[in-house]
């Protein structure tokens, strides 16, 4: 089992619609919560992090966390065709000061 | 920006040579990371640095290096290039807040 799992997609979404985008891990200890946005052919960049269940808004993004149930997501609402990219969870592990872990990313389109 | 600057940007060598990627940053934080990144296995820890001469192995650490003499710099041998280490890598650094990370633009290396 992988520490940090997301599906790869493709998720295609209309536009102006709600992207949700799912994220799992397997360490109940980690404490830190990471999504990150990823253009084809060019670096990731952070979009939002989370440490505290619940949900953390910012613009257009929501991070929801859910430790219980170990999964982490992102809304994306009024999704936009610039927002087609690969959004990558990260998570850091217990023990794992630091250091994240990634999952492989989940690959969105925005249809005009 | 993060401040990060890689080099070189786009490498080919031939296998069995050894290849040294430099990431330079201006704001001298203390953490710097070396990710790869390959299709379906997302990005992985090499190495990561807690300051000048403290470096750490991370996930795939086997055949690399890394050497820390300055808080700016910080290095990545691959002591003789295969095949398997053709890949995108990406630095990264920690300013500390909230333990996240910010990456540079990435070093795409092919070993033919």
């Amino acid at each position: 089992q992988k520490e940090v799992e997301q599906n790869s997609g493709p998720l295609s979404v209309p536009e102006g619609a709600i992207a949700s985008l799912n994220c799992t891990y397997s360490d109940r200890g980690s404490q830190s919560f990471f999504w990150y946005r990823q253009y084809s052919g060019k670096s990731p960049e952070l979009i939002m992090f989370i440490y505290s269940n619940g949900d953390k808004e910012d613009g257009r993004f929501t991070a929801q966390l859910n430790k219980a149930s170990q999964y982490v997501s992102l809304l994306i609402r009024d999704s936009q065709p610039s927002d087609s990219a690969t959004y990558l969870c990260a998570v850091i592990l217990s023990g794992s000061a630091r250091q994240l872990t990634f999952g492989s990313g989940t690959q969105l389109t925005v249809l005009p | 920006d993060a401040g990060i600057t890689q080099s070189p940007r786009h490498k080919v060598t031939e296998t069995g040579t050894p290849v040294t990627l430099r990431c330079h940053q201006t704001e001298n934080h203390r953490y710097m990371y070396w990710y790869r990144q390959d299709p379906g296995h997302g990005l992985r820890l090499i190495h990561y640095s807690y300051g000048v001469k403290d470096t750490d192995k991370g996930e795939v650490s086997d055949g690399y290096s890394v050497s820390r003499s300055k808080t700016e710099d910080f290095l990545l041998t691959l002591e003789s290039a295969t095949s398997s280490q053709t890949s995108v890598y990406f630095c990264a650094i920690s300013p500390g807040e909230g333990n996240t990370i910010y990456f540079g633009e990435g070093s795409w290396l092919t070993v033919v």
